[in-house]
């Protein structure tokens, strides 16, 4: 079975640029998350979305947005790029949003602003 | 405000004798707990998994430990192996919203040696 995965796996971009990251989700889950790992921290959490509806959002400025299409599958968009979004963005599924559900992730997308 | 800590940033351990990774938390409303394990350049693994409820949930080599009343947890592996040498991510789901929806510690670099 296919795990989650994640396009592009690397991606270079100029400042002020807007970049598109795009997930499909493990096959019957419906609920899938995105976080923003920079080098030497956890991944930290920037959206989470259930049933193509947004259910939370981490403390990120408003040029991160996302979205969840009828199959399940997910994009993050970044715009006006900034050195500071450089990291490591990783995409997350899981079958339900209670509590006890463990969270299956991808390999994630290195980005790179120059 | 680091809602869940890992306080070691790095640990080694030989092969064959125990590894034991500790996480802190302050929130009171994180009732769910995952440990995660990334090798470089490749998304975290989901290890295993405790619910509030619980103080103790094994598989295999690998058992969590939750006291609840001094918010800590903790990760044993044993026998440690050389393959398990990579970052130890801890993290905590809410109450509310939860599944899909965490808060990472920093990580602990454990290293298993010959």
């Amino acid at each position: 079975d296919a795990g989650v995965t994640q396009s592009p796996t690397h991606l270079i971009k100029t400042r002020g640029q807007h970049v598109t990251l795009r997930c499909s989700p493990i096959s019957g889950h419906k609920s899938v998350s995105w976080y923003q790992q920079v080098l030497g921290q956890g991944p930290q959490f920037i959206f989470q979305y259930y049933e193509k509806e947004e259910r939370g959002r981490g403390n990120f400025p408003d040029r991160f947005s996302a979205r969840q299409f009828p199959n399940y599958s997910s994009e993050l968009n970044v715009n006006a790029l900034l050195l500071g979004d450089s990291a490591l963005y990783l995409c997350a599924s899981s079958l339900r949003v209670t509590t006890n559900t463990e969270a299956f992730f991808g390999q994630g997308t290195r980005l790179t602003v120059v | 405000d680091q809602q869940v800590k890992q306080n070691s940033p790095s640990l080694s351990v030989q092969e064959g004798r125990i590894s034991i990774l500790n996480c802190d938390y302050t929130n009171s409303m994180f009732d769910y707990f995952l440990w995660y394990k990334k090798y470089p350049a490749e998304g975290p693994t989901f290890l295993i998994s405790i619910s509030s409820i619980k103080d103790k949930n094994e598989d295999g080599r690998f058992t969590v430990f939750l006291n609840k009343s001094a918010k800590h947890l903790s990760l044993h592996i044993v026998p440690s192996q050389p393959g398990d040498s990579a970052v130890y991510f801890c993290a905590a789901s809410p109450v509310t919203g939860g599944g899909n929806k965490l808060t990472f510690g920093t990580g602990t670099q454990l290293k298993v040696e010959l």
